[in-house]
């Protein structure tokens, strides 16, 4: 069955970088593309970018430019998001979803802490 | 940038009543809209693909309509499992979601 597992919870520092991952199983994962979304706590999702795992192509959110790098390991089947000068506003839960072009997987989601 | 507005962004309702959620998208996004559902602490999961069409497993209470810009998502006798907000989403251009519509026990 498909699965996508993320990696575990982080707290960083303001000015910090985090990297997340996210395992893809059960399906051929240079087929779909894998989408990053975060989530606030208690409010709304907001799409961070995609990345193409076949040849690596991305396609970035204008508000998270310069700041995110999504890349991938196809021999891990694995995706990772980057996200550099972090704040507190960048405290979230961050999901990665194969793109179907709707999302009809997702990971159970890595909350990310900024904090000093 | 094409923004999704959700009405409304609460919604108080007894088990067994009909609900009608509302997404309106700020330019065309064609039937390339899907809706959601979130529970506390849980990812979303895909209710609804290309406007109206159920994702697998989904039960047939729930039914999707609309093109263009209007979209309803509709619950047509709500269970206790279906409290939970729900979002929608299009991906006819960069993707962006709406702001969400709680369901709340009334």
């Amino acid at each position: 069955q498909v699965r996508l597992v993320q990696s575990g919870a982080e707290v960083k520092k303001p000015g910090a970088s985090v990297k997340v991952s996210c395992q893809a199983s059960g399906y051929r994962f240079t087929i779909n593309y894998i989408h990053w979304i975060r989530q606030v706590p208690g409010q709304g999702l907001e799409w961070m970018g995609w990345i193409n795992p076949n040849n690596g192509d991305t396609q970035y959110a204008q508000k998270f430019q310069g700041r995110v790098t999504l890349t991938r390991d196809t021999s891990l089947t694995t995706a990772f998001m980057e996200l550099s000068g972090l704040t507190s506003d960048d405290t979230a839960v961050y999901f990665c979803a194969r793109d179907s072009p709707e999302y009809d997987f997702w990971g159970q989601g890595t909350l990310v802490t900024v904090s000093s | 940038e094409i923004v999704l507005t959700q009405s409304p962004a609460t919604l108080s309702v007894s088990p067994g009543e009909r609900v009608t959620l509302s997404c309106r998208a700020s330019q065309t996004v064609g039937d390339s809209l899907a809706w959601y559902q979130q529970k506390s602490g849980q990812p979303p999961r895909l209710l609804m693909s290309t406007a109206s069409t159920r994702a697998t497993g989904i039960p047939a209470r729930f039914s999707g309509s609309g093109s263009g810009t209007e979209f309803t998502l509709t619950i047509s006798s709500l269970q206790s499992e279906d409290f939970a907000v729900y979002f929608c989403q299009q991906y006819h251009h960069l993707p962006s979601f709406g702001g969400g519509t709680k369901v709340e026990v009334k």
